[in-house]
């Protein structure tokens, strides 16, 4: 079952815009995860935040994380063509009987140079 | 440091078919998986490895198998492959506690289709 939905399912801006991508859960999480992926690749991790922080930052990617609300949100500054790629977030099933992370179904970005 | 590297890249099967995909790893991680990714549903955790010797189901296991002979490398295998398993398949492979608390690492990828 999908943990994780990401919303929108697709966004497109010009560069140097800002990107918000949103991710909702359904249960309780130790962590959130997000990740990219560029066309034919794999997933590449960007930030793991916490359930017991509220915000952190890595370069030009800013994640909030609210668990009363069971959502999270990814901004990514100033948004450059390089930043075009699929964007996942990625819950661990506490509580569920396997060792998984639960992938949503991603959010696709397009920055138009 | 080549960190996770699947082969091959692509392959075409027949149904009926059966076909090894091979996973290995060069960061002495603990824990492995293979997913499958296929157009909108997301990433599906097909079987897990917690270390050396040990496998486990994941969400859809059905029509696979996997081998943890090596600590670097988890095989997964289609017994008999059907067009429903055409998809693309993906490892990771993760340190820390149960492998949740600590990111995880991906290939590239494999893309197989199923006629």
């Amino acid at each position: 079952s999908q943990q994780g939905e990401e919303d929108p399912q697709a966004l497109s801006i010009q560069e140097g815009e800002n990107a918000t991508m949103n991710c909702s859960y359904k249960t309780s999480i130790n962590n959130l995860q997000w990740y990219r992926q560029n066309s034919g690749r794999g997933l590449v991790h960007l930030i793991l935040i916490r359930s017991n922080e509220r915000e952190k930052h890595s370069g030009r990617l800013r994640v909030t994380l609210d668990t009363s609300k069971k959502s999270s949100s990814l901004l990514i500054t100033a948004s450059r063509a390089a930043d075009t790629a699929s964007y996942f977030c990625a819950t661990d099933d506490l509580g569920g009987a396997t060792n998984k992370l639960i992938f949503g179904t991603g959010t696709l970005l397009a920055v138009q140079p | 440091n080549a960190g996770v590297t699947q082969t091959p890249k692509f392959r075409v099967l027949k149904t009926g078919q059966s076909m090894t995909l091979l996973c290995a790893q060069d960061m002495n991680h603990e824990y492995m998986y293979w997913y499958r990714q296929d157009p909108g549903m997301g990433l599906r955790l097909i079987h897990y490895s917690v270390g050396e010797g040990t496998t486990a189901k994941g969400e859809v296991p059905d029509g696979y198998n996997v081998s943890r002979l090596k600590k670097q490398n988890f095989l997964l295998g289609l017994e008999s492959a059907a067009p429903s398993q055409t998809s693309v398949y993906f490892c990771a492979s993760s340190s820390g506690i149960r492998g949740l608390d600590q990111p995880q690492h991906f290939g590239d990828g494999t893309r197989l289709s199923i006629l």
